[in-house]
């Protein structure tokens, strides 16, 4: 089943703990982006990838990294996660060309105390 | 910046209405446009895609309609069910990014 894989589905941890959350396609997906949901804010981006090695800022990347070693994988990595982190995450990927539409993975919750 | 609008935020509704809910979007230079259903909690699931050059797009009770040079999308829904109950996005792709609107909260009362 072609799908957005992300793990964990929820996780609680403490301020300063470095956490990373998974992302894996199976679908060849060139483009892959992150992106937190928060009430009254919406969706927004953090970080995307259009390839391998090639990564690029969203409209929120501050306290996030990435990292695409691989096609399948997209990484997001929370060095110093503090409360204002607690959010739901979504990971989504396309190819990279404009007539195809986006898939999301399931999200994952994320609370930071 | 591409900002992209829902109206109305949210909507309630007997069952076995047709209902519009409402997308604009400032700049008109998109290459799709993307509508999601997403329930409490959960993931986005995509309903319908529409290309910049498309007027509309249908699934099922689901229609989608693509006006670009005014920069608006409406997505109607055909006899609504309770299962219908969701908050529903509307995407629009331009460059290499995908913005969102707030959503449509969407309850379909039996």
């Amino acid at each position: 089943e072609a799908q957005v894989t992300q793990n964990p589905r929820y996780l609680i941890t403490v301020t300063g703990k470095k956490l990373t959350v998974t992302c894996s396609q199976n679908m060849n997906h060139e483009y892959m982006s992150w992106y937190r949901q928060d009430p009254g804010l919406g969706l927004r981006q953090i970080y995307y990838s259009m390839n391998v090695e090639v990564t690029d800022k969203g409209d929120v990347p501050e306290g996030y990294k990435v990292s695409r070693k691989e096609k399948r994988n997209f990484p997001l990595i929370l060095e110093s996660p503090s409360p204002n982190q607690t959010s739901l995450y979504f990971c989504a990927s396309s190819f990279y060309r404009e007539h195809y539409g986006y898939t999301f993975g399931s999200g994952t919750r994320l609370t930071v105390v | 910046k591409q900002e992209v609008t829902q109206i109305p935020a949210a909507l309630s509704v007997p069952e076995g209405e047709n209902l519009v809910l409402n997308c604009s979007f400032t700049d008109s230079a998109i290459y799709n446009l993307q509508w999601f259903r997403q329930d409490p909690g959960k993931g986005l699931t995509s309903l319908l895609l529409i290309q910049s050059s498309q007027r509309e797009q249908t699934s099922g009770r689901l229609n989608a309609s693509l006006d670009k040079s005014s920069g608006r999308s409406t997505l109607y829904i055909a006899a609504s069910q309770p299962g219908d109950s969701a908050t529903y996005l509307c995407a629009v792709l331009s460059g290499s990014r995908l913005t969102f609107g707030e959503g449509t909260q969407l309850t379909v009362n039996p």
